[in-house]
């Protein structure tokens, strides 16, 4: 079978840094990536990891070990505006079909 | 240049109706794509078009369901007769056909299409 694990739910402050974190376990496997989606909104890209490493875009970050299978999403400086689903996704054919996880949801405080 | 769109936002049908869900992708991209976001879990992949052409199907739930894409352009997806268990928001993607050769993996994403069925 093919699945993708990520907490449901995070708290955070304004300011902080979160960490959602995601392990999976698909049949095939060319590359991780991260979507964001605020409430009744559609998904919007964050991410891609391709190779082990971190890639960094402005506040958010992610991570890839592919002898792990796990991947991160690092963001900093939260702001309110960052509450929001975050989805892991993993690319696993040759055509980008995206196995997505079932998402977690930010919730950032004052 | 417009996002993806999709028509209708909602729609709220029988158990033994039929639905037909458009999406019209960004102009110019190949590749389209149909998912689906049941009651909070996650989304799911349908099926892939190239173009005019089926690439992939392998998630499309049953022959209840079907989708089509006409001269590569827009797309629809229809549900006869739906069931209760179709509920959910369907989203449609798509991105370019050399998004890849050029370092691109985005798939850029509708708003999707609440279906509520009773």
């Amino acid at each position: 079978g093919q699945s993708l694990e990520q907490p449901s739910e995070v708290t955070a402050v304004e300011g902080a840094i979160v960490q959602i974190n995601c392990t999976y376990q698909t049949s095939g496997f060319y590359g991780l990536s991260w979507y964001q989606q605020h409430d009744g909104g559609a998904p919007t890209f964050l991410s891609y990891n391709g190779l082990d490493g971190l890639e960094e875009t402005g506040r958010f970050s992610s991570f890839l070990s592919r002898s792990d299978s796990y991947g991160y999403l690092l963001l900093q400086e939260l702001q309110m505006k960052d509450s929001a689903s975050y989805f892991c996704a993993v690319i696993s054919g040759g055509y980008n079909k995206l196995i997505f996880g079932a998402g977690t949801r930010l919730a950032v405080h004052p | 240049e417009a996002g993806v769109t999709q028509f209708p936002s909602h729609s709220v049908i029988e158990k033994g109706q039929t639905v037909t869900l458009r999406c019209d992708p960004i102009s110019g991209h190949d590749n389209l794509y149909w998912y689906r976001r049941v009651m909070g879990k996650e989304i799911k992949f349908l099926l892939h078009f190239v173009k005019e052409s089926k690439q992939d199907e392998s998630g499309m739930p049953n022959n209840r369901f079907l989708a089509e894409r006409t001269g590569g352009t827009y797309s629809t997806l229809k549900v006869q007769p739906a069931e209760l268990e179709d509920s959910g928001v369907y989203f449609c993607a798509s991105s370019p056909r050399d998004g890849r050769l050029a370092g691109s993996y985005e798939q850029y994403f509708g708003p999707g299409t609440r279906l509520t069925v009773t």
